[in-house]
């Protein structure tokens, strides 16, 4: 079957780094994704890893660990605008489907920043 | 360039009615996939067109349909609705399906009363 697990919740302080974990079982997985989203508004692309290892992009890095099923995004120096849900994805490759691809989202980590 | 655009942005519906959503992806962008997000059940994938087939499909139930144009537009449609379609429907644009970069649409809030 096909799983995505990550914290519900999580609460860090302004200048702090935080880690959110996303674990994962698919039967295809061809790359992992982490969305940014504010309320009220649509997700915003942060970060795609195929290959183990880390991916930096500024503030945000992503890792992944095709072994064990696991990624993490790790948010340095933050800031109170961080405060928004995080979505891990997973894009399974269906080769049942002429071998095209779905997005499959966990439920999201809401992420509470405060001074 | 224009980004994701979806119409309409609000939309208030009675059990048993049908209704049509609209997306316009960004222009280049030939695949366009649907996803229905809610508080319970998190972003859940619909389905995905390219050159207006449907190349893949989640697990909603036949009364989700969707159709995409030449001009890669897309709309879904949901017949006979129940309250649990309430949901924020969005669509999102990519190149094609093996494009690793999806830019989602504002989204179309729908409830059903």
């Amino acid at each position: 079957g096909q799983n995505i697990d990550q914290p519900t919740e999580m609460t860090a302080t302004e200048g702090a780094i935080v880690q959110i974990n996303c674990t994962y079982q698919t039967s295809g997985f061809n790359g992992l994704f982490w969305y940014q989203q504010h309320a009220g508004e649509a997700p915003t692309f942060l970060s795609y890893n195929v290959l183990d290892g880390l991916e930096e992009k500024g503030r945000f890095s992503s890792f992944l660990s095709r072994s064990k099923g696991y990624s993490y995004l790790l948010l340095k120096e933050l800031q109170m605008k961080d405060s928004a849900s995080y979505l891990c994805a997973v894009r399974d490759l269906n080769m049942f489907s002429g071998g095209y691809n779905k997005l499959i989202f966990g439920a999201g980590t809401r992420l509470a920043v405060h001074p | 360039k224009a980004g994701v655009t979806q119409t309409p942005r609000y939309l208030i519906k009675t059990r048993g009615q049908q209704v049509t959503l609209s997306c316009s992806p960004i222009s280049g962008h030939r695949s366009v996939s649907w996803y229905q997000q809610t508080p319970g059940q998190g972003l859940q994938f619909l389905f995905e067109y390219f050159s207006e087939t449907q190349r893949n499909k989640g697990n909603f139930p036949g009364r989700f349909s969707g159709r995409q144009f030449s001009n890669s537009r897309s709309e879904m449609n949901v017949s006979t609705l129940e309250l649990g379609d309430s949901a924020l429907y969005l669509c999102a644009s990519s190149l094609d399906p093996s494009s690793y970069e999806q830019y989602f649409g504002p989204g179309t809030r729908l409830t059903v009363t």
